[in-house]
């Protein structure tokens, strides 16, 4: 049973660049979100995506956008980088919107220069 | 604003010992979830208590959740080594549509042979 899976691993680019990450969730769920985790801090919620459709969203500037897949896959996309844009970034995937465990992939770190 | 701290902030303890670690919000939840994260990698999915539970078990933890003082805690008996990382709670808070998790700044946990 596959989990939650990322790429890629680790990205370097440079300010004013556009970036896409991917995701793939674990078998069976249907539900993506993404976090942002900058060095020595919790992960802050992005987006989350259910059914192709972006349901909830955080405090985070238009620049940062997602899609959803029929295949449950998503991508998270960032224009414009800035330097406060490096992070790791984090994919968790779930059964449905409700209230249930959300399993996290690797992470993607990002280093914009 | 941080809807979770988790108290202290970093621990260090012997092999052998318990470790506690303590988490306050400020929002009735749904859910709350503790997670462990090992040198900036993945986040690995520890225990979820839902607002009508006291207290759960699993293996060598235990969490406890008070939802009159809107803290938890969670406890990780006769500690090893390989327990060396960082812990992270995240509430689901009751006013989101559920799946948005809050999370905190961790506690650094070192657990030394």
């Amino acid at each position: 049973d596959a989990g939650v899976t990322q790429s890629p691993t680790h990205l370097i680019k440079t300010r004013g660049q556009q970036v896409t990450l991917r995701c793939s969730p674990k078998s069976g769920h249907d539900t993506v979100s993404w976090y942002q985790q900058a060095l020595g801090q919790g992960p802050q919620f992005i987006f989350q995506y259910y059914e192709e459709e972006e349901r909830q969203r955080g405090n985070f500037p238009d620049r940062f956008s997602g899609h959803q897949f029929p295949n449950y896959s998503s991508e998270l996309n960032v224009n414009a980088l800035l330097l406060g844009d490096s992070a790791l970034y984090l994919c968790a995937s779930s059964l449905g919107r409700g209230q249930e465990t959300q399993y996290f992939g690797p992470g993607t770190r990002l280093l914009v220069l | 604003s941080q809807q979770g701290e988790e108290d202290p902030q970093a621990l260090s303890i012997q092999e052998g010992e318990n470790a506690t670690m303590n988490c306050s919000y400020k929002t009735s939840i749904n859910n709350l979830q503790w997670y462990r994260q090992n040198s900036g990698r993945g986040l690995v999915h520890l225990i979820l208590i839902r607002s009508n539970e006291r207290e759960k078990h699993s293996g060598r933890l235990r969490v406890t959740l008070d939802t009159s003082k809107k803290s938890s805690s969670l406890l990780i008996t006769a500690s090893r080594a390989a327990d060396t990382a960082s812990y992270f709670c995240a509430t689901d808070v009751i006013y989101n549509q559920g799946g948005k998790l809050i999370f905190g700044q961790g506690t650094e946990l070192s657990v030394k042979p």
